[in-house]
């Protein structure tokens, strides 16, 4: 079955930056198959950030492309996120999620791992 | 950026009655490519989210039938027929019609 994790730091110092990886299985990266980082501040609604796709396309939302970088990790089945730069406001809950190239359907989301920023 | 608002944001809903929560774009969510990427997500308390609707209308493997989408252009809704409590959570509504792709503020579902 198609599951993801999220993993990473669960306490990071402000200006600092954030390594997240989301590993993946029970489907490949190919033909179709993109993969996107979401985050969620405490009680308020996802935000979308970035997304891979199968051919190494990358998109950034615009309001955080400067400090967000998306790439394929070391192994086959993972995805990875950096952000640059963090600051309180970057405190939040951050999930991978499956999706295909067009429409944002996410269908399988990872539990999620929450990021707090301290100073 | 494509603003998504909902309401009510909060819906307190007798077990067993209907409930309907609207969602409205700043845009028109049509694609160029002829379909309306409008997708419906529910967040039970503590979970990740889970999608229950996609392409406005069309529901999820699993997804409970008293569970309908349906809208067009900037109007659009999410209809649970007779709640359970198991519908408990916040729903979301999502375009993926436009970059960035944009979330609704939430509705938050309760039991009276």
């Amino acid at each position: 079955q198609v599951t993801l994790r999220e993993s990473g730091p669960a306490l990071v110092k402000l200006t600092q930056t954030l390594t997240l990886t989301c590993t993946f299985s029970g489907f490949s990266l190919t033909t179709g198959m993109c993969v996107s980082w979401i985050r969620q501040p405490p009680g308020k609604a996802p935000e979308w950030l970035a997304r891979i796709d199968w051919d190494d396309d990358k998109y950034y939302n615009t309001s955080l492309q400067t400090r967000l970088t998306i790439s394929k990790g070391t192994s086959k089945n993972q995805v990875v996120l950096t952000m640059t730069n963090m600051g309180p406001v970057d405190t939040a809950t951050y999930y991978c999620a499956r999706h295909s190239k067009e429409g944002g359907d996410f269908d399988y989301w990872g539990q999620g791992t929450r990021v707090t920023v301290s100073s | 950026d494509v603003v998504m608002t909902q309401s009510p944001l909060s819906l307190p809903v007798t077990l067993g009655q209907p409930a309907s929560i609207s969602c409205r774009s700043s845009q028109s969510l049509a694609h160029f490519d002829g379909n309306t990427y409008l997708n419906w997500f529910q967040q039970r308390p503590g979970q990740s989210p889970r999608r229950l609707i996609y392409k406005v209308s069309n529901r999820d493997s699993g997804v409970p039938h008293r569970f309908s989408g349906s809208g067009s252009g900037t109007d659009f809704t999410l209809k649970i027929s007779r709640v359970e409590a198991e519908d408990v959570g916040v729903y979301y509504c999502m375009q993926g019609s436009h970059w960035p792709w944009t979330f609704g503020q939430g509705t938050k579902v309760e039991i009276k």
